[in-house]
């Protein structure tokens, strides 16, 4: 069964420190992984996309790697400031169909003052 | 250019009865997705539309049903309403499917009582 999971579940950190959010999926076969910010009462917004050639891919003070081989994605938040409070959602693109979208359950990202 | 649009925004129903929601895409996209977001399962694909075909599917019962109009923009309609149906009902749309960067809506949140 195709699945992905993220860790940690919910995250609480000092406004200006850095974190790691992770992500293991055991889609197969992989076609692209994305993450996603979705703020409280929001849609979702896209972050990074990133195909399996891709390891580093950054948008600002995001900057996310993929390691196809281990199956593990992890999404690094530099300088973190309040308006990143957020739920960030990993989602895996794959599977014998082809264009199914797997998706975690999302890391729920709290940065305080 | 104007983001994806959804209507309405929150809507209260009860057990049996039956409700249309209504998405418009980024203008120029034709593929538009809905899905659903609950706190226990997070985001699921419920079906994908593409030049006002029905291109993908995701596992949910025939309650859910959709369609696409020829400028692109969609509704759905859940039939018989449950109240396990309360959710956020999310629309994306992309330029062409997804496998690419899909651009999500506010969403509709509907409760069932």
């Amino acid at each position: 069964k195709n699945q992905v999971e993220q860790s940690p579940q919910s995250l609480i950190i000092l406004e200006g420190k850095n974190c790691t959010l992770q992500c293991n999926y055991t889609v197969s076969p992989f076609s692209n992984l994305r993450w996603y910010k979705q703020d409280t009462g929001r849609g979702p917004v896209s972050l990074t996309i990133m195909t399996f050639s891709e390891n580093t891919k950054s948008n600002g003070r995001y900057t996310a790697t993929l390691d196809a081989d281990t199956k593990q994605s992890s999404l690094h938040i530099t300088a973190s400031q309040l308006s990143d409070s957020a739920s960030y959602i990993c989602v895996v693109s794959g599977g014998l169909s082809g264009y199914a979208l797997n998706f975690g359950k999302g890391t729920s990202l709290l940065v305080t003052p | 250019k104007a983001g994806v649009t959804q209507t309405p925004r929150y809507l209260i129903k009860t057990r049996g009865q039956q409700v249309t929601l209504s998405c418009s895409p980024i203008s120029g996209h034709r593929s538009v997705s809905w899905y659903q977001q609950t706190p226990g399962q997070g985001l699921q694909f419920l079906f994908e539309y593409f030049s006002e075909t029905q291109r993908n599917k995701g596992n949910f019962p025939g309650r859910f049903s959709g369609r696409q109009f020829s400028n692109s923009r969609s509704e759905m309609n859940v039939s018989t309403l449950e109240l396990g149906d309360s959710a956020l009902y999310l629309c994306a749309s992309s330029l062409s499917g997804t496998e690419e960067t899909q651009y999500f809506g506010p969403g509709t949140r509907l409760l069932v009582l």
